[in-house]
């Protein structure tokens, strides 16, 4: 079954550096993802992508994110100069199209421990 | 907005006996539900999703939901709990506004399973 791989599976930066998360969807969906999942904390959505622009954002998702979709299969998060409190789990998602409503499938997660 | 509650935070079953996690969203249209299970270290993986037509959903490992617009419910379930069943447990209703149709996750319910 085709899966969402993201790497590295663990980051360690420095506060203030820029990191960037990668993400490879499942080859023909055409939505996707970033959330994130504080230590103890519910999963929170950040950004959704379509067809190369951000079709939503939350709160959370300031001018220190940015996302990309550099060529036809990955999909980053870049996290410009790291806080503390942007270590959590950041999970990737990515959604098809089709008959209905497809559910949103996930990758592993990156874990991000900011020092 | 919408929201999803669990009100369970820990739940401890024998194994063999039967489960329900309980789950309750807030929506203002027709909810797109889905259960989520996340086993220690890993991504969120989909069990089951309720779009429309039927009120009771079969999902993979034996797991089921009942979705009941009176109570704004739905609730997972399983007859008979596996070891390998403890995990934490995510409710989620998708959002089909902003053309995203984000996730918005409940807090999750820890499951363990007694020997």
């Amino acid at each position: 079954e085709p899966e969402v791989t993201q790497t590295p599976s663990h980051q360690v930066t420095q506060m203030g550096q820029e990191v960037i998360l990668r993400c490879v969807p499942i080859s023909n969906h055409l939505y996707f993802y970033w959330y994130r999942q504080i230590l103890g904390q519910k999963v929170e959505f950040l950004v959704s992508f379509y067809n190369n622009e951000i079709s939503e954002k939350s709160e959370i998702f300031d001018d220190q994110f940015s996302v990309e979709r550099p060529d036809g299969s990955n999909f980053t998060l870049k996290i410009r100069s790291t806080k503390l409190e942007d270590s959590a789990m950041y999970f990737c998602a990515s959604r098809g199209v089709g008959a209905g409503n497809q559910p949103q499938h996930f990758g592993d997660g990156t874990r991000l421990s900011i020092l | 907005a919408q929201s999803v509650t669990q009100p369970d935070i820990h739940i401890t079953v024998s194994e063999g006996a039967s489960l329900e996690l309980r789950c309750n969203y807030s929506y203002g249209a027709t909810p797109y539900l889905f259960w989520y299970v996340q086993s220690p270290g890993q991504g969120l993986q989909l069990l089951l999703k309720y779009f429309s037509g039927d009120t009771l959903v079969q999902g993979i490992k034996g797991f089921e939901a009942e979705f009941k617009r009176s109570q704004s419910s739905f609730n997972l379930r399983k007859p008979s709990v596996h070891w390998s069943d403890a995990a934490e447990y995510f409710c989620a209703v998708a959002s089909v506004t902003g053309g995203g149709n984000k996730l918005t996750f409940g807090t999750g319910t820890q499951l363990k399973v007694e020997l």
